[in-house]
């Protein structure tokens, strides 16, 4: 079965600052799909960013970028320039490309995100 | 566009009670999923709908859980007697299949607290 792990449980950053949450998982299957949700104290679970392992390239959505090292089964999410909206718990999920796992989530335990000003 | 909703938001019983909650996904989603998200910990996957149809329900202890989805719309998650540990979020989602670009959008959960 695959897992995810999120060995940092909180982070902190200084405003406009960066910072990096780091995600590693476990699986045997070549193709999937890695993704970042963040839910913010209100739960609502929100989708960040997404990354399909056969493609190389890091996806980046606006201030939010991956480091995905397939090799290494590495996925972090790189926060710039970050803002106090930023503040919340960080979800890294993996989905498999195939079978009757193909539509589930498996979700790491999460990393608080603390935003200072 | 609305989201997926949920309800109630909360909920507070005692133990050996019945309890039930509800959940609307996005207009034309036909698959549907519910999680359970315990204190620190990421959601776990309790069951998957395609349509009315269960496809993935091996992660629900059936003892005590029950979920329809009578018309392939909205789905109703049952827990009956309710104990201690079932005290979580129970979070719902749905996503419309879109081949491999499938995505989750979830709803603001159900907080259930077992006395």
């Amino acid at each position: 079965a695959q897992t995810v792990t999120q060995s940092q449980p909180e982070m902190s950053v200084q405003e406009a600052e960066t910072v990096t949450l780091s995600c590693t998982y476990d699986t045997s299957e070549s193709d999937y799909y890695l993704f970042w949700y963040k839910q913010p104290p209100s739960r609502q679970m929100i989708l960040v960013i997404r990354q399909e392992a056969y493609k190389q390239q890091n996806a980046t959505e606006n201030r939010f970028s991956v480091n995905f090292q397939k090799a290494a089964k590495s996925f972090s999410l790189k926060i710039s320039d970050s803002q106090l909206g930023d503040a919340a718990m960080y979800f890294c999920a993996y989905r498999s490309a195939f079978g009757e796992y193909g539509n589930k989530l498996v979700f790491g335990a999460g990393t608080i995100l603390r935003v200072k000003s | 566009e609305a989201g997926v909703v949920q309800s109630p938001r909360y909920k507070i019983i005692e133990k050996k009670q019945p309890v039930a909650f509800w959940c609307n996904p996005i207009s034309g989603h036909n698959t549907l999923y519910w999680y359970r998200q315990n204190l620190g910990q990421g959601p776990e996957l309790l069951i998957r709908y395609e349509n009315e149809e269960a496809v993935d329900d091996s992660q629900l202890p059936k003892d005590r859980f029950s979920a329809e989805r009578l018309k392939g719309v909205d789905s109703t998650l049952k827990i009956q007697p309710a104990e201690l540990g079932d005290s979580a979020v129970y979070l719902c989602a749905s996503s419309l299949r879109t081949g491999e670009q499938e995505t989750q959008y979830f709803g603001p959960g159900t907080r259930l607290l077992v006395l």
